[in-house]
């Protein structure tokens, strides 16, 4: 059984770099078969995803985030990191981590089977 | 990106009903699509996999099927328990992916 638990500052200033943690508890399986990904949710809005990092190191990122966004991994810390820069107001939304598993290793059939609580960043002045 | 798109945006039934939500993706994705349900407060949880597997401990009245551009996730006989909003999530471009806009089924 995994848990997954995000933090973070609740309040970042316009413009600044927004700096999210996942700490990741259970077995933290860097392996063909899962990936990490971020997704986040406006206030009363859908869900976004924001990128992706594969076992391989490899990260992938919503294309409309036009290259804000990066993530790394710390396997030592069992730790999953964001950070979004040059933030505005529409960046204010919960923040989710989350891991997809990828049957028989193949990602095309992957889907999310943990997904942390979620965190509320607010951009604000 | 493969945008998906969900329809209808809001849906009203009652305890007892039937309901269909359908997701189309602008291109063939297979069967690479997920079906979420997510209530107010709490992240989502996984309801269908692969476009048509029942996700353990997920009631059998939630059901979906399609393939190729077109999907649908049914409930056959709505409880209290399911109103809530329902999100299709594309993976066949993983380890990108896609959500749909979202439905939000509420108690008529």
């Amino acid at each position: 059984q995994l848990q997954l638990q995000e933090s973070g500052p609740g309040l970042v200033k316009p413009s600044e770099t927004l700096s999210l943690t996942c700490a990741v508890s259970g077995d933290f399986i860097s392996s063909i078969s899962y990936y990490w990904g971020w997704i986040r949710q406006p206030p009363g809005k859908g869900l976004e995803w924001l990128g992706s990092l594969y076992y391989s190191g490899n990260t992938y990122f919503n294309p409309s985030l036009k290259g804000r966004v990066s993530i790394s991994e710390d396997t030592s810390k069992k730790q999953i990191s964001l950070k979004l820069r040059s933030v505005i107001a529409a960046d204010t939304a919960i923040y989710y981590c989350a891991r997809a598993y990828c049957p028989n290793a193949v990602c095309q059939t992957a889907y999310i089977d943990y997904w942390g609580e979620g965190t509320l960043v607010t951009v604000s002045s | 990106d493969i945008p998906v798109t969900q329809s209808p945006s809001s849906l009203s039934a009652s305890v007892g009903d039937r309901v269909t939500i359908t997701c189309r993706a602008s291109q063939s994705i297979s069967n690479s699509l997920n079906w979420f349900q997510q209530k107010p407060g709490k992240a989502p949880k996984l309801l269908i996999y692969a476009a048509s597997s029942l996700q353990s401990g997920v009631p059998s009245r939630f059901s979906g099927s399609g393939s190729g551009t077109h999907f649908s996730l049914s409930i056959s006989s709505l409880q209290p328990e399911d109103f809530a909003t329902y999100y299709c999530q594309q993976t066949y471009s993983a380890p990108s992916m896609s959500f749909g806009q979202g439905t939000k089924l509420e108690i008529k």
